[in-house]
């Protein structure tokens, strides 16, 4: 059974950082590009970053180019994102999702989320 | 950037009744790079539909994907008291993907 599990949200302040994981299980983790989505509060889905399975290859949305950061390692079935200069509007449940292939781009497997709130 | 634009906001239904959801491209390059997901209150995002009528594992037949172009539907048969939640449409075709705005089922 595929399992994704995030973990590090928090409360932060406006300028801050916070880094997510996102702990994967039962798939072969290497062979599956991996993203981040999130929603504000009462709102809806946004794609935020995804990363390929073998090559690393990363896209971002615009809003987040140059302040978050995509990462895994397939040693640890880990996917990461490193956020930077957090602004109030990245408030919002971030869930990380596995894609069904190499850049499918749709996405069979989410996890619960894990809330990130940035305020002063 | 493409656009996703969903219709309606809100569908007030009964159980049994058909629904018919719509969502509408800004480009038609999306060409049939489009899916579906449900998503209940306090739950992540489930996939139901992927390239416009393909429907993901275990996802019961009352729900079905069509359309072309700029242009989908997403139609669940006859509705069934778990099928109350909110819809969303997402285009796999061009980064940065992007999802329409949702389209929430409700009892009526």
């Amino acid at each position: 059974e595929v399992q994704l599990l995030e973990s590090g949200g928090g409360l932060v302040q406006p300028g801050g950082s916070l880094r997510l994981s996102c702990a994967a299980s039962g798939f072969t983790f290497s062979n599956y590009a991996m993203v981040w989505v999130r929603q504000a509060p009462g709102k809806g889905l946004e794609w935020v970053s995804g990363i390929g399975g073998s090559d690393g290859r990363t896209f971002y949305t615009d809003s987040v180019k140059g302040r978050f950061t995509i990462s895994r390692d397939n040693s640890k079935n880990t996917l990461y994102l490193q956020m930077n200069s957090l602004r109030a509007e990245d408030t919002a449940f971030y869930y990380c999702a596995k894609d069904t292939g190499q850049f499918s781009n749709w996405f069979d497997s989410w996890g619960q989320g894990t809330l990130v709130s940035v305020s002063s | 950037e493409i656009v996703m634009t969903q219709s309606p906001g809100t569908l007030s239904l009964s159980p049994g009744e058909r629904a018919t959801l719509s969502c509408r491209a800004s480009q038609s390059v999306i060409s049939n790079y489009l899916a579906w997901y449900q998503q209940k209150p306090g739950q992540a995002p489930k996939l139901l539909i992927y390239g416009v009528s393909t429907r993901a594992t275990g996802i019961p037949v009352r729900f079905s994907g069509s359309g072309s172009g700029t242009e989908f539907t997403l139609t669940i048969s006859s509705l069934q008291s778990e099928d109350f939640a909110v819809y969303y449409c997402q285009q796999h075709s061009a980064w940065p993907l992007t999802f329409g705005g949702g389209t929430k089922v409700e009892i009526k």
